[in-house]
Parts: C-alpha cells; structure tokens; sequence
C-alpha cells in the first residue's frame, strides 16, 4: 500500500519568500506529525493534528510558522519570510490506531 | 518530561562483527521506545519497538534491542554487521505522558561497516 509522501522533494527558496510543503498520510491515519531535522541531528517535534485540528503545536519555532490540516488528510506546512536558519529536512509522520509512526521521504529546505 | 540520549555520534564496525549501538532514556511514565534507521536521502524505517510486551524485541534486517528498565536502557545489536547496514540509527521514546505521542529522538548514530 502507499506510504507517507511528501512534496517536493526539494525547495530552493530566497530569503523572504514564502513557502508550502504538502504531506499525504498514510490513507485512515487520524494522526499526522510534522518535524524538522537539521544537519547532524535527530528530528525535531513541531506540530501534532489528530484529525482536523492541531492538537499540539508547541515545537514550532515562531509564528512565522504555521501548518494546516483542513479535511483530516493531507497537510501543509507554511513558512513566511523564510530565513536561512530554517533551512532543513522537514518529515512528515502519520499514525493510526497505534503509536508506531511512519515516515515519508521528507522535504529538503534550502533558503539561500 | 521524556529524553533520548544516543552515546557515540559515530560508530565502526567490520563488516561480520557484532554491532551495538547504545540509547538511554529517560521517562516518567512506562516508556513506548522505537528504533529508526535512516538512509541517505531518505526517511526514517521503523526497525523495531517496545511497547510494554516482551523485553527483548527482534526487528527487521536482524536487528534486535533489549528493554532494561534497570539500567534505563534500549540498546541496538545484531550479531554480524554486514555492509548494507551503513546508516544513520535514530532512538526514539513515545511523549505518552502528553498523549500526543510525539516522538523525542537522540542525536543519532551514524554507523559505518568496513570491508
């Protein structure tokens, strides 16, 4: 069956710009998870939704920041004024009625 | 609050020797522990987890990790390393005392096999 998939798979960007990064859960996954990992390092929480809404939303970094889930599936990260210090490897999560997690392939961020 | 700490960024092994690779938590509630591994350019592949059963949990590709609430443990072994197993090793605990479930990773393990 599908996995998580998650697009593109690369985004170059200049500083400023706005950005939006799409994940595709694992179909009947109520749980989706958004994280970032930076070069060198494990990957780090930012946004939790179950179903529709974010029910926890205390890793992202700033307002700058901001993720949607309106039909309980697909997701959108969004990040305005991008800075070069956002650049990293953003995954996607799904989960479903345990709490094993599965992964996409990830998006990788380059803000120049 | 949950905490992953993986010991060794990076870690060699002969191709055919015993490869372990070690992960403290720490948790205030019975922990839900998983082990990640990830290769270049992709995303992460669940290898294997504990969740309250059976101590001693078998993964795919050989892998297996013993549960030691004792020693506050959930290291990584396979008996003979093989090539293919170079990677990056994520050790991660479950956040079930939020009941997000999010997961907190260690810093990883970076894993190389030498002819």
């Amino acid at each position: 069956g599908a996995g998580v998939s998650q697009t593109p798979s690369n985004k170059v960007t200049e500083k400023g710009k706005y950005v939006e990064l799409r994940c595709d859960p694992i179909s009947g996954h109520t749980a989706l998870y958004w994280y970032r990992q930076s070069l060198g390092q494990g990957p780090e929480f930012l946004i939790y939704f179950q179903g529709t809404g974010a029910a926890d939303d205390s890793g992202l970094p700033n307002d700058r920041f901001f993720a949607v889930r309106p039909e309980g599936s697909v997701s959108t990260l969004k990040i305005q004024r991008t800075e070069r210090g956002d650049s990293a490897v953003y995954l996607c999560a799904s989960s479903g009625r345990t709490d094993t997690q599965y992964f996409g392939p990830g998006t990788r961020l380059t803000v120049l | 609050a949950q905490s992953v700490t993986q010991l060794g960024s990076h870690v060699s092994v002969s191709e055919g020797a015993l490869v372990l690779l070690r992960c403290n938590y720490s948790s205030s509630v019975p922990p839900y522990l998983f082990w990640y591994v990830q290769y270049p350019n992709q995303g992460l592949q669940l290898l294997l987890k504990y969740t309250s059963a059976a101590t001693l949990v078998k993964g795919i590709n050989g892998f297996e990790a013993e549960f030691k609430k004792s020693e506050t443990s959930f290291h990584l072994t396979k008996p003979s390393a093989h090539m293919s197993d170079a990677a990056e090793y994520f050790c991660a605990v479950s956040d079930r005392d939020s009941g997000t479930y999010k997961y907190i990773f260690g810093t990883g393990t970076r894993l190389k096999v030498l002819a």
